[in-house]
């Protein structure tokens, strides 16, 4: 049973096309994340939630725009693909919350977006 | 704004050698945590460091965090082809819910 599992694995699209990836974690943990991982293996943290709310948004284009139905969703909606968007979206979960420690963080297996 | 950095950002050993990855931070850590991922697949943890100068043995995998808590490093001794990956450190901002990784360093096997 998977902990954080994220949908689709892979995805290849247009230029300007629109776009969503969908996470779900069964942890019962309060936090969740997006992490874009580039080419060169950098992770760049995009955005945090905790309990559905937004906590972090590390100057993300507003053309990506994150969504958390319950505190164990989160998807990434992403407008007007452009080619340097291309790159691994992974999403993650830790049980830490506003005022403690961020926990070890459970990434899920990751989503490969490929732009054309 | 903040930066950690890791150095070698690549290793090449031969099987059987030792590895080691340093993490620098230009400010005080509150913690450091871990993470190995494998080619193709996802980060998963493996240790949190919290205290000065505290020093973690995982088997062959032995985690550093300096007295100042501004760096940290991984060794692993007598390397195997299960060690090929990335080995990221990140560091665990107390309050501010994010964890902010290091440049990586990839480890590759040379059987």
């Amino acid at each position: 049973d998977t902990a954080v599992s994220q949908t689709p694995k892979y995805l290849v699209t247009q230029m300007g096309n629109d776009k969503s990836i969908k996470c779900e974690q069964n942890l019962g943990h309060d936090t969740m994340y997006w992490y874009k991982q580039d080419s060169k293996k950098f992770l760049k943290i995009m955005f945090s939630y905790n309990n559905k709310e937004l906590i972090i948004n590390e100057t993300v284009p507003n053309r990506f725009s994150p969504k958390s139905p319950d505190k164990a969703h989160l998807n990434l909606h992403i407008n007007s693909l452009e080619l340097g968007d291309s790159a691994v979206y992974f999403c993650a979960s830790s049980q830490g919350g506003r005022v403690a420690n961020t926990g070890e963080l459970f990434f899920g297996e990751g989503s490969r977006l490929t732009v054309l | 704004g903040q930066q950690v950095m890791q150095i070698p950002q690549y290793q090449h050993v031969q099987e059987g050698e030792d590895f080691t990855t340093y993490c620098n931070s230009s400010t005080t850590l509150s913690n450091i945590q871990w993470y190995k991922q494998r080619p193709g697949g996802h980060p998963v943890f493996l240790i949190q460091l919290v205290k000065s100068g505290e020093v973690k043995k995982q088997k062959r995998l032995t985690f550093q965090f300096g007295e100042a808590k501004k760096n940290s490093s991984l060794h692993i001794t007598a390397t195997q082809t299960t060690d090929v990956g990335t080995y990221f450190c990140a560091d665990g901002n107390f309050g501010n819910e994010k964890l902010t990784f290091g440049t990586g360093t990839r480890l590759t096997i040379i059987p």
